[in-house]
């Protein structure tokens, strides 16, 4: 079963809309989150993390900016979107839970985001 | 500055013939390593991880990689390559420290070919 999901799983938007990406965590508490985004299928870029509920730090400046309204939710968000923040979003976590390791990221499914 | 380095682009095997993925890193003290393997449009699985002990490390889906300390090198191997192993792969290193924050190489893409 699935214990990170994240949606939509796609998404094509406007260039200048908002943007609200949500990755949320089963079964486990006060998790490490993480935000990336991979361009071109290549590269991850680390763009925010976080260790507790309110608590983000920053990878890269950017037009984007995260938020953890609760213990295993983490929302990737934008007011005004550009043509470069296409990409594909990942969120992964670390934490306790019974068949993981705490010393290892494991991932969500993704986000494909288009700016148009 | 801590990097990791993936010097393919993309590796060419044929179904059957062993195959490795290389990797090497720039890190100090003594890193966490780790494989992951991501296919179209999925997020990244991990397949195995490095902390101490045995060079050799068993993962999953019949892939093995192998710590260099002196090289400081981990190269992803499986002997008997299959063409479902096609995909994109990602070396990591979690240096010594806090939040678990990964240091990705920028992937290698396994093309098995029949």
């Amino acid at each position: 079963s699935q214990t990170i999901h994240q949606w939509p799983a796609t998404l094509v938007q406007p260039v200048g809309s908002p943007l609200s990406l949500e990755c949320t965590v089963e079964g486990t508490s006060n998790p490490n989150l993480y935000w990336y985004r991979q361009a071109a299928g290549r590269g991850l870029q680390l763009l925010f993390y976080s260790v507790g509920i309110g608590q983000i730090s920053s990878e890269v400046p950017q037009n984007l900016s995260a938020s953890r309204p609760q213990d295993r939710q983490f929302i990737l968000s934008s007011k005004k979107l550009l043509l470069s923040d296409s990409g594909f979003y990942l969120c992964a976590w670390v934490g306790g839970l019974a068949g993981y390791s705490t010393d290892t990221q494991y991932f969500g499914p993704g986000t494909r985001l288009t700016v148009l | 500055a801590q990097s990791v380095a993936q010097p393919e682009d993309q590796v060419n095997v044929a179904e059957g013939n062993p195959l490795t993925v290389k990797c090497t890193y720039s890190v100090s003290g003594n890193p966490y390593l780790f494989w992951y393997v991501q296919y179209p449009n999925r997020g990244l699985q991990f397949l195995l991880k490095y902390i101490t002990g045995d060079n050799l490390v068993k993962g999953s889906y019949g892939f093995e990689a192998e710590f260099n300390k002196s090289q400081t090198s981990f190269h992803l191997k499986k002997p008997s390559a299959l063409v479902s192993d096609s995909a994109l792969y990602f070396c990591a290193v979690l240096p010594s420290g806090g939040y678990n924050k990964l240091i990705f190489g920028a992937g290698t893409r396994l093309a098995v070919h029949p």
